[in-house]
């Protein structure tokens, strides 16, 4: 069955601060890669999503993110974080249907200190 | 484009009780997934539509159900409320085999 890690419930960094939250997958075949991000009572932002190619992938408001297939790894990463991204971040991987059904992993709640 | 809309955003039932939430896609969006967040279990997928059909389901029991109108728009129901029902849904419409776009969730409190 496919599963994600997400290694840190709680990460804080300093605004301005570079930023990495991990990710791990398990799944058979080519997996379907997302980070979106939950504001305090909000729903789910798309940040970024891989599907195939180019396995460095950009996605909104600054963020990358890395697949290692080696590693099984998908994490995301920014440069310079600011105080409005401080937020719960969820990793997904899609299942062989496609995207249609997403497993997540637990969340890393990040949290910026001014 | 409007993006995905949930109604009501907030509910408060009573145990025994059942609940019906609803979920508008985006427009052109043929396919509807439903995911249940809590903070013991977290994220979990519940069920997908596709053009009126049930093409997944998730591992939840026969008191979730859900359904497809041909507008897309899709509905789903929990009956005989209990209290670890409580939860944050989440509906997500996408295309097809392709990014999920979420709403803001409906907010169920059984007590």
């Amino acid at each position: 069955a496919q599963s994600v890690t997400q290694p840190d419930i709680h990460i804080t960094v300093s605004e301005g601060a570079s930023l990495e939250l991990r990710c791990n997958y398990s799944y058979g075949a080519t997996p379907y890669l997302f980070w979106y991000v939950q504001s305090p009572g909000q729903g789910l932002q798309l940040l970024l999503k891989y599907f195939s190619g180019d396995t460095l992938v950009q996605g909104i408001k600054g963020f990358e993110a890395e697949f290692k297939r080696s590693q099984s790894s998908f994490n995301l990463r920014k440069p310079s974080v600011h105080w409005s991204d401080a937020a719960e971040y969820f990793c997904a991987v899609g299942t062989i249907q496609g995207a249609q059904k997403l497993v997540f992993g637990q969340g890393t709640r990040l949290t910026i200190n001014p | 484009k409007a993006g995905v809309t949930q109604t009501p955003r907030y509910l408060i039932k009573t145990r025994g009780q059942q609940v019906t939430l609803s979920c508008s896609p985006i427009s052109g969006h043929r396919s509807v997934s439903w995911y249940q967040q809590t903070p013991g279990q977290g994220l979990q997928f519940l069920f997908e539509y596709f053009s009126e059909t049930q093409r997944n389901k998730g591992n939840f029991p026969g008191r979730f159900s859900g359904r497809q109108f041909s507008n897309s728009r899709s509905e789903m129901n929990v009956s005989t409320l209990e209290l670890g029902d409580s939860a944050l849904y989440l509906c997500a419409s996408s295309i097809d085999l392709d990014t999920q776009y979420f709403g803001p969730g409906t907010r169920l409190t059984v007590l």
